[in-house]
């Protein structure tokens, strides 16, 4: 079954201080990965996305995220956060059941940033 | 562009009342979803649609029933709800165009259902 997960529910991290979540998916073909953002009260906005190629892909925001197969990975990266990067961030694979293609999410990392 | 609105922001629902959450985009697309997010659960899809006149099932559509009478409205009825369905209710349309990632999410609607 395709499925996605993320194993940090929540993640504090210091303003100024890099940042890794982690993303595991299970999906039997090539996957079509997603990072998106939460921030408090708004919807979600597509980070970055990985299709084929480069493993190494780069996002709005300064964010960054690497393909690994062999991990079945695809963590997300920043160098250095800023207090605006505190919000909830959802992995997702592109996946088909039920006679339609359909996003698949991870239930989530909360990161809290402090000053 | 207003984009994706939902309508209303934050609703408390006595179980067995019933109530419509209404879903407005002026992109002109023609897909467009409802999602829930539970704590720990992520987003699951319950219903879409991929033009007016069209609703299908998704992930979680029990309890729930949709319309599309109009290309830019995608409306999501609880007829008679129930505490599990307490939950964060997200919208978000794409155009045909466009690949599956690229949906554009509204800002939600919390229902806390008592």
């Amino acid at each position: 079954a395709q499925s996605v997960t993320q194993p940090d529910i929540h993640i504090t991290v210091s303003e100024g201080a890099s940042l890794e979540l982690r993303c595991n998916y299970s999906y039997g073909a090539t996957p079509y990965l997603f990072w998106y953002v939460q921030s408090p009260g708004q919807g979600l906005q597509l980070l970055l996305k990985y299709f084929s190629g480069d493993t190494l892909v780069q996002g709005i925001k300064g964010f960054e995220a690497e393909f690994k197969r062999s991990q079945s990975s695809f963590n997300l990266r920043k160098p250095s956060v800023h207090w605006s990067d505190a919000a909830e961030y959802f992995c997702a694979v592109k996946g088909f059941s039920g006679g339609y293609n359909k996003l698949i999410f991870g239930a989530g990392t909360r990161l809290a940033v402090h000053p | 562009n207003a984009g994706v609105t939902q309508t209303p922001k934050f609703r408390v629902l006595k179980t067995g009342q019933s109530m419509t959450l209404l879903c407005a985009q002026d992109m002109n697309h023609e897909y467009m979803y409802w999602y829930r997010q539970d704590p720990g659960m992520g987003l699951r899809l319950i219903h879409y649609s991929v033009g007016e006149g069209t609703t299908a099932k998704g992930e979680v559509p029990d309890g729930y029933n949709v319309s599309r009478l109009k290309k830019q409205n995608f409306l999501l009825g609880l007829e008679s709800a129930a505490p599990s369905q307490t939950s964060v209710y997200f919208c978000a349309s794409r155009s045909t165009g466009t690949p599956q990632e690229t949906q554009y999410f509204g800002p939600g609607t919390r229902l806390l259902v008592l």
